[in-house]
């Protein structure tokens, strides 16, 4: 079946540190790919979507481009903050044209920014 | 704004014991989820539903039901709580199958 791997459980930077959460994902056809954040004590909350190769999918500052070669979707952000410490979730779906898709997440990684 | 509330927000059960988690939607969308999230394991997909009166099994069913009674409520059921089913547990919904989910804040199930 479907599935997402992030290869960072956890991740620790310090502000203006340059953030990458690795990706990659195993899928029949040609899934979107997502990325959600989960802040402490809420839910998840979109970040953003990507759905065909080489689109870039962006949101306040994190940005991640689709790659089908490598069957990857990296999120990066070139200056983190301590407001983004978090949980953050890759994940992936069908294609628009499938009668029903669900969401696949990975295991999720935590990042931790210290002053 | 668009809005998914989960009740209760927290619960301690006993083990045998039922247990049912409320989920309520303001967003008028067709589709609904129930989801669990572990530690290691992410959110796992337990049942979904796209419209009232009808559900479906996700990847994760055995143990739990779940209802929609309408556009707007979606519940899950476990008849005979379980040790191993503690774990926070998320409901969301969403307008597409492909479009992006709008989650609530969680419920936290203990069970004793």
């Amino acid at each position: 079946g479907d599935s997402v791997t992030q290869t960072e459980g956890q991740v620790a930077l310090s502000e203006e540190d340059f953030l990458t959460i690795h990706c990659n994902y195993s899928a029949s056809g040609y899934p979107a790919l997502f990325w959600y954040v989960q802040y402490p004590g809420e839910g998840p909350q979109f970040l953003f979507r990507a759905s065909r190769d080489k689109e870039k999918g962006s949101s306040r500052g994190f940005e991640a481009t689709y790659n089908k070669e490598t069957t990857s979707f990296h999120l990066q952000k070139a200056s983190v903050q301590e407001s983004d410490s978090a949980v953050y979730y890759c994940a992936l779906g069908g294609p628009a044209s499938s009668s029903f898709s669900k969401l696949v997440f990975g295991q999720g990684t935590s990042l931790s920014v210290v002053p | 704004e668009a809005a998914v509330t989960q009740s209760p927000r927290s619960k301690v059960a006993v083990t045998g014991g039922k247990v049912t988690l409320s989920c309520h939607q303001t967003n008028n969308h067709d589709y609904m989820y129930w989801y669990r999230q572990d530690t290691g394991h992410g959110l796992r997909l337990i049942h979904y539903s796209y419209v009232a009166d009808s559900t479906e099994k996700g990847d994760i069913p055995d143990g739990y039901k779940a209802s929609r009674p309408s556009q707007e409520n979606f519940s899950l059921i476990l008849e005979l709580a379980s040790l191993s089913q503690t774990a926070v547990y998320f409901c969301a919904s969403g307008d597409s199958n492909y479009a992006e989910q709008f989650f609530g804040p969680g419920t936290r199930l203990t069970v004793l």
